[in-house]
């Protein structure tokens, strides 16, 4: 099955911009979405298909890719949105999906 | 509003079975593909299986192929997984989640339930 990289964790100051990767085969042919999660909380969509956001979803969040990279960039980063993020997609065939391994991001 | 709240998680021996259920509510259930996802204590998402928005397509994740089995009741706007020969590695957080609808072939899952925590004893 396919794998999706993300770094481990990165950090932001207040009010920067922050750019998180997600690496995998199978985005050469499926957009990737992507996924904020809180402590304790269930995750939340942030982003899907070529650069859609969810309805209530601040537009500091935006997202884009190219070839087997998928990224989302907080643009102005809030205190809130310290969280862990991972990115989604089919897999290569298409008949699974597959998570990253997540990305921590910390707002400094 | 959209809601999925699951049931029936708990502790459970390994080798046993254990099914789990999520109701649906705040929107047409049979026009929408559904997923389950778990998390284990401390790490992070794994996807575990998708079922389409007629049942007719069912697929698996392959640590759990032959054990678990994703269905759905459309009458009562309910999503299950069966959960059979539990082991330790089955231990998580089990969430349901919503996919597309039938129109639309995208791969998102942009409503999520609070989560089911089953716990695989020895």
């Amino acid at each position: 099955s396919s794998e999706l990289t993300q770094d481990p964790a990165v950090s932001v100051a207040l009010g920067q911009t922050v750019r998180i990767t997600c690496q995998g085969d199978s985005l050469r042919r499926y957009y990737a979405s992507w996924y904020q999660q809180k402590p304790g909380q269930a995750p939340v969509l942030v982003m899907y298909g070529k650069n859609n956001r969810p309805s209530g979803i601040p537009d500091r969040f935006s997202g884009s890719g190219s070839g087997n990279t998928a990224s989302l960039t907080i643009t102005g980063a809030q205190a809130e949105d310290e969280a862990d993020y991972y990115c989604n997609s089919r897999d290569s065939v298409g008949y699974q999906y597959v998570f990253g391994t997540g990305t921590k991001v910390t707002v400094l | 509003q959209v809601q999925l709240v699951e049931s029936g998680g708990g502790v459970v021996q390994s080798g046993r079975s254990l099914r789990l259920s999520c109701t649906a509510s705040g929107f047409s259930f049979s026009n929408y593909a559904m997923h389950w996802v778990r998390q284990a204590p401390g790490k992070g998402l794994e996807w575990v299986a998708f079922i389409s928005y007629d049942g007719n397509s069912k697929y698996y994740i392959d640590s759990v192929k032959g054990r678990f089995t994703v269905s759905r009741d459309d009458s009562k706007n309910a999503l299950y997984l069966q959960m059979n020969s539990l082991g330790a590695g089955d231990t998580a957080v089990y969430y349901c989640a919503r996919g597309p609808p039938y129109y639309d072939s995208g791969s998102y899952l942009d409503y999520w339930g609070q989560g089911a925590l089953v716990t695989v004893s020895s």
